[in-house]
């Protein structure tokens, strides 16, 4: 079946840097785009951007420039999100999910499990 | 950016009881509006896109309508397992942006 398997969850100190996966199988991979969605502590969703698994090209929304890294190895269907110089604010639990389109930031379809990330010294 | 509110932030209503929730963008989405369903602790799931098609699998007491600026999200027929955050996500261009979302519990 479709699903998105995400990496276990991670405790980093302040200012290390943190790499999220999420495997995707049952679908091809290049067919959906996948986005990265974040959700701190008793908030709401926030999207962070989305890349294309068709191109590699990767959108970033404005308060995820920087340190936020979106990246692909096609030859294991896996997404990648790298996080640089992690903030205590930076704690959370980060989805990824599959967008319905391979060209498009469109909806989210399917979703990983979450890989809850705590940065705290 | 276009931003999205939500209303009510949160509401408590009797099981059978039909609730509304509402979604409005501060620019026209043309109808690329989704809609998620996240109960506590779990992930979101797709329940509605292009504002009122549903899901695969989502049950008929769920619907969606709205145009322009403003759309909304109904359950008739509150279920006990209807308790959850729902938010809604434009999708029209870059950046997705979701509403606040609305809780919904029973009453």
């Amino acid at each position: 079946q479709v699903q998105l398997v995400q990496s276990a969850s991670e405790l980093k100190r302040p200012g290390a840097s943190v790499t999220v996966s999420c495997k995707a199988s049952g679908y091809t991979f290049a067919s959906h785009g996948l986005n990265w969605v974040r959700q701190a502590p008793g908030q709401g969703l926030e999207w962070m951007g989305w890349i294309s698994t068709k191109t590699g090209n990767p959108t970033y929304a404005q308060a995820f420039t920087g340190r936020f890294v979106f990246s692909l190895d096609t030859s294991v269907s896996t997404a990648y999100l790298q996080i640089s110089s992690l903030k205590a604010e930076d704690t959370a639990v980060y989805f990824c999910a599959r967008d319905r389109s391979a060209l498009f930031s469109f909806y989210m379809d399917v979703w990983g499990e979450g890989t809850p990330v705590t940065v705290s010294s | 950016d276009i931003q999205m509110t939500q209303s009510p932030s949160s509401l408590s209503a009797s099981v059978g009881d039909r609730i509304t929730i509402t979604c409005r963008a501060s620019q026209g989405i043309s109808n690329f509006l989704a809609w998620y369903q996240q109960k506590p602790g779990k992930v979101p799931k797709l329940l509605i896109y292009a504002t009122s098609t549903l899901q695969s699998g989502v049950p008929s007491r769920f619907s969606g309508s709205g145009s322009g600026t403003d759309y909304s999200l109904t359950i008739s027929g509150l279920q006990p397992e209807d308790v959850a955050t729902y938010y809604c996500q434009k999708y029209n261009s870059a950046p997705g942006t979701f509403g606040p979302g609305t809780k919904v519990d029973i009453k």
